[in-house]
């Protein structure tokens, strides 16, 4: 069965510091693959999607994922991460029949200064 | 712009009542979802549905109906509401198969005493 593992369910980085949350997926074809985030008390945001091309791929806010097909990860990165980016961000993969997401159990962001 | 509305934000209901919960698109979309969020479960589809008056069950449907009598609205009911169908419910829609591009309601917070 299609499955998607986050890994972390908290991590806290200081602001400013480099960020990398990760995300691994259960899937027999190539992926379509997301990031969402929610702030507090907000929807869900997407912050980027991959689904064939160029495995490095560029979304909002700053933020980049990498698919790494031998690894079957999805992992999401920012080079400096901002007070602002502290929120709850799910991983999703898209499902084999193609009409729903199949969501990790999301992985909480906080930011120190 | 893209708008996914849900009539309430927050809702508490008593054990037996029966819930709608009503989301309403802008964006003339044929597929619409409902997902359930909790703490450190991610979000899990309930149904969705794909086209006026057709429905499919997601993972979770159990307790849960649905309706879709126009193509803008969709509903999701719970017949008789329990305390552990407490939970943040979110609507989605889509243009197309594969649903590739979801966009998202706010949610609504649902509590039921």
């Amino acid at each position: 069965a299609q499955s998607v593992t986050q890994p972390d369910i908290h991590i806290t980085v200081s602001e400013g510091a480099s960020l990398e949350l990760r995300c691994n997926y259960s899937y027999g074809a190539t992926p379509y693959l997301f990031w969402y985030v929610q702030s507090p008390g907000q929807g869900l945001q997407l912050l980027l999607k991959y689904f064939s091309g160029d495995t490095l791929v560029q979304g909002i806010k700053g933020f980049e994922a990498e698919f790494k097909r031998s690894q079957s990860s999805f992992n999401l990165r920012k080079p400096s991460v901002h007070w602002s980016d502290a929120a709850e961000y799910f991983c999703a993969v898209l499902n084999q029949a193609g009409t729903a997401l199949i969501f990790g159990k999301g992985t909480t962001l906080s930011v120190s200064s | 712009d893209v708008k996914v509305t849900q009539s309430s934000r927050y809702l508490v209901k008593r054990t037996g009542e029966k819930v709608f919960l009503e989301c309403v698109q802008d964006m003339d979309h044929e597929n619409m979802f409902w997902y359930r969020q909790d703490p450190g479960l991610g979000l899990r589809l309930i149904y969705f549905s794909y086209d006026v008056k057709m429905k499919e069950k997601g993972d979770i449907p159990e307790g849960y109906s649905v309706s879709r009598e126009k193509k803008e609205r969709f509903s999701l009911i719970l017949e008789s509401a329990s305390t552990n169908q407490t939970s943040m419910y979110l609507c989605a829609s889509s243009s197309s198969l594969p649903a590739i591009e979801q966009y998202f309601g706010p949610g609504t917070r649902l509590t039921v005493t």
